[in-house]
C-alpha cells in the first residue's frame, strides 16, 4: 500500500497569510496526486488534480506542485472560507488518502 | 447539475446487514465508474469499493472483501452497497463518488454521505 503522510497535522494561520501543506508518498506516484478540501459536515471537494491542475471553479489562490513522492498545496492568501481539512490522494496504485491537515484560524 | 444523494444509513448491531443507495442525476450514470469511500468519526478518508459503468467489474478494499457487495442499476441511476457481517470498525460516513468514464480519474463529485453506526 502506498502510504501518504501529510504535514503538519494542524496549521494555524490568519486570513491573508500564505499556507503551505505537504504530502509525502511512500512510493512514487508520478503526478497522480490530488488535493481535496473538506469542511465540517460536508463531503470532500476536489481542488487540485494531477498534482498541479485546478479543478473547475477553484480559485487561483490554490496551487499544487510536486511529482514522484513529494507534493505541496499552497494557498497564496487565506480567505475565511479556506479554513478546513485538506486531504491528498493518490491513484497510482489503487486509491489511498493522507490523514489530513487541519487548517485553523490563528 | 451533477448530484449524488446517499441513503440507507442507520444503526445496526454487530453481525447485521445494511444496504446503502446512491441516487445519481445530472449526468449519464450508465457511462461512469462509481466508488464508495468511507470516513470513520473524526478520521480520514478510506476507499472502499468501485464498480465499472455496466457493473461487470468490481473491486474492494481488503478490509471489506467478502462482506460488502457493490452493484448498480443503470435503469434507476442508482448505486448500491450491500454490507453484511458488519463490525464496529465499519462505523463511518459512507460517501459515493464518481471518477467519470475511467477508474483512473479523480473522485468528483461526491455525495453528502450517509452515516452507518454499528453498535449493540
Amino acid at each position: 500500500e502506498n502510504v501518504l503522510t501529510q504535514s503538519p497535522a494542524t496549521l494555524s494561520l490568519s486570513p491573508g497569510e500564505r499556507a503551505t501543506l505537504s504530502c509525502r508518498a511512500s512510493q512514487s506516484v508520478s503526478s497522480y496526486l490530488a488535493w481535496y478540501q473538506q469542511k465540517p459536515g460536508q463531503a470532500p471537494r476536489l481542488l487540485i488534480y494531477d498534482a498541479s491542475n485546478r479543478a473547475t471553479g477553484i480559485p487561483a489562490r490554490f496551487s499544487g506542485s510536486g511529482s514522484g513522492t513529494d507534493f505541496t498545496l499552497t494557498i497564496s492568501s487565506l480567505e475565511p472560507e479556506d479554513f478546513a481539512v485538506y486531504y491528498c490522494q493518490q491513484r497510482s496504485n489503487w486509491y489511498t488518502f493522507g490523514q489530513g491537515t487541519k487548517l485553523e484560524i490563528k | 447539475e451533477v448530484q449524488l444523494v446517499e441513503s440507507g444509513g442507520g444503526l445496526v448491531q454487530p453481525g447485521g446487514s445494511l444496504r446503502l443507495s446512491c441516487a445519481a442525476s445530472g449526468f449519464t450514470f450508465s457511462s461512469y465508474w462509481m466508488h464508495w469511500v468511507r470516513q470513520a468519526p473524526g478520521k480520514g478518508l478510506v476507499w472502499v469499493s468501485r464498480i465499472n459503468s455496466d457493473g461487470s467489474s468490481t473491486s474492494y478494499a481488503d478490509s471489506v472483501k467478502g462482506r460488502f457487495t457493490i452493484s448498480r442499476d443503470n435503469a434507476k441511476n442508482t448505486l448500491y452497497l450491500q454490507m453484511n457481517s458488519l463490525r464496529a470498525e465499519d462505523t463511518a460516513v459512507y460517501y459515493c463518488a464518481t471518477s467519470s468514464s475511467s477508474p483512473y480519474n479523480w473522485f468528483d463529485p461526491w455525495g453528502q454521505g450517509t452515516l452507518v453506526t454499528v453498535s449493540s
